[in-house]
């Protein structure tokens, strides 16, 4: 079965700063979405890649699919309290266990 | 509906308890899928279903989990025998199915099951 680990687990981050979020698999990635969890809330999607190389953008977030299709990344320019929650990776139905953003003002 | 929607939101029940949870999945969605997230733990997968049939159902973590789908819409996740490591929020998702790629999954709300 497929795994998905994210790194780092928490992040702790000064508002205005960027930062990066990887999410490795154990098999070739066939499609990989990005989906962010307030506390306490539901998930919300944000992105989906399927392409090999493929780098999408919305807001201030990117999120890249690398050329092997193993590893995806999401980036977050000049990060704001609105970003803070967790950031979870998954494909088809597996997923991270997440990435816990906080923001310091 | 605009999106998917599970009921009940909050579920309190006693050890050895039966419960159902159900899931109303975005109209036209042919997958379903229920996932389980413990306080503070990843998603773990439990059952897909695509249309009425459940092609996967490696998730289920023992005999007294089970669910079902009808008419391609509504699903229901039974727990027979509560426990109290089954307290976790349960959550549905859908998405659309398609030969060669990939759809997203759009996720309810939430079941909050809460076992003592």
């Amino acid at each position: 079965s497929q795994e998905l680990e994210q790194s780092p687990q928490s992040l702790i981050v000064q508002e205005g700063k960027n930062l990066t979020i990887n999410c490795t698999s154990s098999k070739t990635l066939y499609g990989l979405y990005w989906y962010k969890q307030k506390y306490g809330e539901g998930l919300i999607f944000l992105m989906m890649l399927q392409k090999g190389g493929e780098e999408k953008s919305h807001e201030k977030i990117t999120a890249k699919l690398d050329e092997k299709k193993q590893q995806s990344s999401l980036h977050i320019t000049a990060s704001q309290p609105s970003h803070a929650g967790i950031y979870l990776c998954g494909a088809s139905r597996a997923f991270g266990t997440g990435t816990r953003l906080t923001i310091i003002p | 509906g605009a999106g998917v929607s599970q009921s009940p939101s909050n579920k309190v029940t006693e050890k050895g308890k039966d419960v159902e949870l159900r899931c109303d999945p975005i109209s036209g969605h042919t997958a379903l899928y229920w996932y389980r997230q413990s306080l503070g733990q990843g998603l773990e997968f439990l059952i897909y279903f695509q249309g009425n049939s459940a092609p996967d159902k490696s998730g289920l973590p023992s005999d007294r989990f089970s669910a079902e789908r009808t008419g391609g819409s509504v699903s229901t996740l039974t727990i027979q025998r509560t426990q109290q490591e089954d307290s976790a929020v349960y959550l549905c998702a859908s998405s659309l199915v398609g030969q060669g790629r990939v759809y997203e999954q759009y996720f309810g709300p939430g079941t909050r099951l809460t076992v003592t």
